[in-house]
Order: C-alpha cells, then structure tokens, then sequence
C-alpha cells in the first residue's frame, strides 16, 4: 500500500530564504508524482508534475526534483515571498491512474 | 476552455440526511475522480468514473455512492450522513492518453460539507 509522507508538517521563513520541502513514497512503482498548493479552505493549484522517467521539473522560482529509486521527491522554492504563504501537498499516482495518494502537507508561512 | 466546476460550494447537512454532489469535468475529459480532504489532511481517493462506469474504489463504505453521465459530469451522493463526513470534497477530470498513459488530474474547487 502506497503511503506518502511530507515533512516538515509545518515551516516559517523570513522573506527572501530559499527553502526545500520535502516528500516521500514506499513504492517505488509509480506513474507521476505532482506537487499542488492548497490555500486556507480553497482546492488545489497545481504547481508541477513530474512523470516517472522525468527527473526534474522547473516552473519559475520553483524547481522539483524526483527520485524514483529512493521514493524520495523535493520542491525547492527561491527567494521566498510572503504569497508563498500555503499548504503544498505532493501526491502519487499509479500507473492506472486510481487511487492518487497524497501526503498530509506542509504548512509554510513565509514572513515579511 | 472550461475547467472543472462543482457545486455547490458549501453545504450543511444535519446527521443521518443525504446529500448529492456535482462536478463538471474538463473539456474533453472522460475520466472523473472523487476525493475527501478532512482538515488538517492529505485529500483520499473515493472513487473514479471512466465512461459511465466505476474504476476503482478507495476504502469508503458503500454509502458514497456515484454517478457518471453520458457528458461525463458527476454526482458524489452520501447517504446516512456522519459527522465524520465533514470535509472539503474535491472532484478531478482527465483522461487516457493511449498506450496505458494518463492526462494530469485537474481538480475543481471543491465543496465543503459540514454535518451537523
């Protein structure tokens, strides 16, 4: 059973830091791995997806990374800025595209 | 181009009443999935629709139950409400891309649902 953990569960930084948040999954069998921002009561924003024989993707000031092997996924974020400020969840998908499994988020504020 | 829409936005419901959820898939897309996101967690796969027809079922009792029609909007209905069904309940459309590969799931807002 796929399980996904995110962590930390909850990150400040001032304005301006670069940051890493971090994922990981059990199996390593998986078809995409995509990171979303969640704002307070809102639906997901998809921020990027990564398919399985990719390594990385880039979209701005954010890059993610994926390690299929290691069942390990990172979002690095540049020059933080106050409207950063969310939940960003990463989430697994299987090859039959059912059952996406996400982790629980990590809570970033980003001071100003 | 349209993308994925539901409603309503927020709803509440009293314990053992039933409720009825709607999505509007994506332009183009067959392929609905149904999730819930308690507070403070990760959203759950409850179920997919492909062409009408179930595809996959998560670890929720009979009582979510769904609907596809033949425009592949959705229907999530809950029966015998719980207070534990409070949550944010978000759709996702895609669609199959050949050879076994998949679309990007894109989600709509959301409906929140609060039992009371």
């Amino acid at each position: 059973k796929q399980e996904v953990t995110q962590i930390p569960a909850a990150l400040s930084v001032p304005e301006g830091e670069n940051l890493v948040l971090n994922c990981s999954f059990t199996d390593s069998a998986i078809y995409n791995l995509q990171w979303f921002r969640q704002d307070p009561g809102k639906g997901l924003t998809s921020l990027l997806l990564i398919q399985s024989s990719q390594r990385e993707q880039t979209s701005g000031r954010l890059n993610a990374s994926l390690d299929k092997s290691s069942g390990r996924s990172t979002l690095y974020i540049a020059a933080s800025q106050p409207g950063d400020s969310a939940t960003y969840l990463c989430a697994v998908s299987p090859y039959n595209n059912n059952d996406m499994r996400f982790g629980a988020g990590t809570r970033l504020t980003v001071k100003p | 181009e349209t993308g994925v829409t539901q409603s309503p936005t927020h709803l509440i419901k009293t314990r053992g009443q039933q409720v009825t959820l709607r999505c509007s898939s994506q332009s183009g897309h067959n392929t609905v999935s149904w999730y819930q996101q308690a507070l403070g967690q990760g959203p759950q796969f409850i179920f997919q629709y492909y062409r009408e027809e179930e595809n996959g079922r998560g670890n929720f009792p009979p009582r979510f139950s769904g609907l596809q029609f033949p425009n592949y909007s959705s229907e999530l209905n809950v029966n015998a409400l719980e207070l534990d069904d409070s949550a944010l309940y978000l759709c996702a459309s895609s669609y199959p891309g050949g050879w076994g590969e998949w679309s990007e799931q894109f989600f709509g807002p959301g409906t929140r649902l609060t039992v009371l």
